[in-house]
């Protein structure tokens, strides 16, 4: 099984702050996803990657596929950026999710 | 826009009671999965399906059973609901394992 871990596990950021939120994990992959999940509980789906960098606004998600390392960034934080963030990748036919960092941004 | 919908936001249920947690996508998509949430534990999967009529269990499946009779539909049963139970419990589908769409999630608990 692909084990993956998500440091930090809690962030208290302040507005405007350039947020940083790690993934690792132990196996070799294919692609690996990016989740956020809001208070209320719906989770939706921020990013798909396999290799480099993808950009989305104020998120930017990159991998290192040889270092099994991925990071999402958030530049201009925002209290609206408030949420769960969760890291996810392939494990045989399903996906292994990372524990979460649960993002509080404060006005 | 896949849409994939879950029966109820919030669900109260005595302990002992028989659970039914629906979910329907609109998408065609062959994989369905029921994960549930804990704080501290993150997302574990519960069960899934490629397959109308075809389950497999996932890490946690212990008194929980499913139902999919129909593509679009993947059921969660709890035969007997108790309160080590209360979660969140999320659905999601898929055409490819990796890239799942979830839905609203079900907040139950169980007294």
């Amino acid at each position: 099984k692909n084990e993956v871990e998500q440091s930090p596990q809690n962030l208290t950021a302040q507005e405007g702050e350039f947020i940083t939120i790690n993934c690792s994990y132990s196996v070799g992959i294919s692609a690996l996803h990016w989740l956020q999940q809001h208070p209320g509980g719906g989770i939706v789906s921020l990013f798909m990657l396999s290799s480099g960098k993808k950009k989305h606004g104020r998120l930017i998600a990159t991998i290192n596929i040889q270092e099994k390392h991925s990071s999402l960034h958030i530049t201009a934080s925002h209290p609206r950026d408030s949420a769960v963030y969760i890291c996810a990748v392939p494990s045989g036919s399903r996906l292994t999710f990372g524990e979460g960092t649960q993002l509080t941004v404060n006005p | 826009d896949v849409k994939v919908t879950q029966s109820s936001r919030y669900l109260v249920k005595r302990t002992g009671e028989k659970v039914f947690l629906e979910c329907v996508q609109d998408m065609d998509h062959e994989n369905m999965f029921w994960y549930r949430q804990d704080p501290g534990l993150g997302l574990r999967l519960i069960y899934f399906s490629y397959d109308v009529k075809m389950k497999e269990k996932g890490d946690i499946p212990e008194g929980y059973s499913v139902s999919r009779e129909k593509k679009e539909r993947f059921s969660l049963i709890l035969e007997s609901a108790s309160t080590n139970q209360t979660s969140m419990y999320l659905c999601a589908s898929s055409l490819q394992p990796y890239e799942q769409y979830f839905g609203p999630g079900t907040r139950l608990t169980v007294t």
